[in-house]
């Protein structure tokens, strides 16, 4: 079983700080993905990779960044946190390359609040 | 870029009901359409999902309708349980990405 873990369930930081979520599939999977889910508005994509040390825009990456020195990890980045980033952050990872289709596996959710 | 619209919001079906939820989208390139559930507290997890060449799949109670000429795609739940109550989200593929775009998802909610 498909085994996507992220390192915290919450996390309260305040405005300002540099805040690091981190993800770790157990898979080999290639893409991994990071999500920001907020009541109404489904599932929103910040950035995804698709192999180590690359890394690709999704639909609101403004003040997130990314990395992923190794294939299992990737890492969402708030460089400076603000209220508004408070939210529930979702990493999924998913096998296979753009030629295929395969689902993406989800971890727990990291449900992040900044005061 | 590719849009998908997901309805209805909230849905309340008595148990044994059918319950049905549409998705449409935008870029008829798009070609892997999957369904995830979400129970309160819990993270997403795949229950069905198509592929653009595909256009009906089941699986027991649960069954997934495309229709590319019209770009939708519904779920299909058919003698609902109360366990089926959570968060339904769609979600598509475009063609030449591994990114999937969601919809706002459905909360089903099951009365016993």
């Amino acid at each position: 079983d498909v085994k996507v873990t992220q390192s915290s369930r919450y996390l309260v930081k305040r405005t300002g700080e540099k805040v690091f979520l981190e993800c770790v599939q157990d898979m080999d999977h290639e893409n991994m993905f990071w999500y920001r889910q907020d009541p109404g508005l489904g599932l929103r994509l910040i950035y995804f990779s698709y192999d180590v040390k690359m890394k690709e825009k999704g639909d609101i990456p403004e003040g997130y960044s990314v990395s992923r020195e190794k294939k299992e990890r990737f890492s969402l980045i708030l460089e400076s946190a603000s209220t508004n980033q408070t939210s529930m952050y979702l990493c999924a990872s998913s096998w296979g390359t753009l030629s295929t289709n395969q689902p993406q596996h989800f971890g727990d959710g990291t449900r992040l609040s900044i005061l | 870029g590719e849009n998908v619209e997901q309805h209805p919001s909230t849905l309340s079906v008595q148990e044994g009901d059918s319950a049905v939820i549409k998705c449409t989208y935008s870029d008829s390139a798009s070609n892997y359409f999957p369904w995830y559930k979400q129970e309160l507290g819990k993270r997403p997890q795949l229950i069905i999902d198509i592929r653009s060449n595909v256009g009906e799949k089941k699986d027991q109670r649960i069954a997934v309708t495309l229709n590319k000429t019209a770009k939708h795609f519904s779920l299909h739940i058919t003698e609902t349980q109360p366990e089926d109550s959570a968060v339904y989200f769609c979600a598509a593929r475009p063609s030449g990405f591994q990114k999937l775009v969601f919809g706002t998802g459905t909360r089903l909610l099951v009365s016993p």
